[in-house]
């Protein structure tokens, strides 16, 4: 069965930084892309970024570019997203999905606090 | 950027009745990469059509896609109680991959 699992979220100042990982299993890895999405509290989605299979290609929204960077670790079956300079407005509940995978995961909550 | 505009923003419907969700994109998307996702309270999104047209695995048959182009629309033929929920589209043609605002789906 294809998985997505998020991990990472937490509270954490404006300005800090936070890795979120998605740990894929059910799938030949290396085959696909993966999305990071989020919902702020009570909104809808957001695209946050995408990188190919291979890992070559990667796209960010304009609200996160030169902030966040999205990787794959093929050995270990696992996406991040690593996220700098973070603000208040970067409060979300961030998923990962593959539409190509038909999946998505069940979030992790970043909350950017004081 | 391409601008998605669903409509109507809520849609009041009976159980058994049949709903038209559409999605209006500001230009054309690339090879009809567009797909729908449902969101119920409390829960992560699920994929239902990608494609455009394409069924997700395990997506029962009573949700539809059709459309090209700038205008697609979302089918549900005959409403049950769980299909109650918000309706997002999204295009991944062209990053970024730009989600529409949402139709809420509530029981009339």
């Amino acid at each position: 069965e294809v998985q997505l699992l998020e991990s990472g979220g937490d509270l954490v100042q404006p300005g800090g930084s936070l890795r979120l990982s998605c740990a894929a299993s059910g799938f030949t890895f290396s085959s696909y892309g993966i999305n990071w999405v989020r919902q702020s509290p009570g909104k809808g989605l957001e695209w946050v970024s995408v990188i190919s299979r291979s890992g070559d290609t990667t796209y960010y929204a304009d609200s996160v570019k030169g902030r966040f960077t999205i990787s794959r670790d093929n050995s270990r079956n696992t996406f991040h997203l690593q996220m700098n300079s973070l603000r208040a407005e970067d409060t979300a509940v961030y998923y990962c999905a593959g539409i190509a995978l038909g999946r998505w995961g069940q979030g992790t909550l970043v909350t950017v606090s004081s | 950027e391409i601008v998605l505009t669903q409509s109507p923003g809520t849609l009041s419907l009976s159980p058994g009745e049949r709903a038209t969700l559409s999605c209006r994109a500001s230009q054309s998307v690339s090879s009809n990469s567009l797909a729908w996702h449902q969101q119920k309270p409390g829960q992560a999104p699920r994929l239902l059509i990608y494609g455009a047209s394409s069924r997700a695995t395990g997506i029962p048959d009573r949700f539809s896609g059709t459309g090209s182009g700038t205008d697609f629309t979302l089918t549900i033929s005959r409403l049950e109680p769980e299909d109650f929920a918000v309706y997002y589209c999204q295009q991944y043609g062209s990053s970024p991959y730009t989600f529409g605002l949402g139709t809420k789906l509530e029981i009339k």
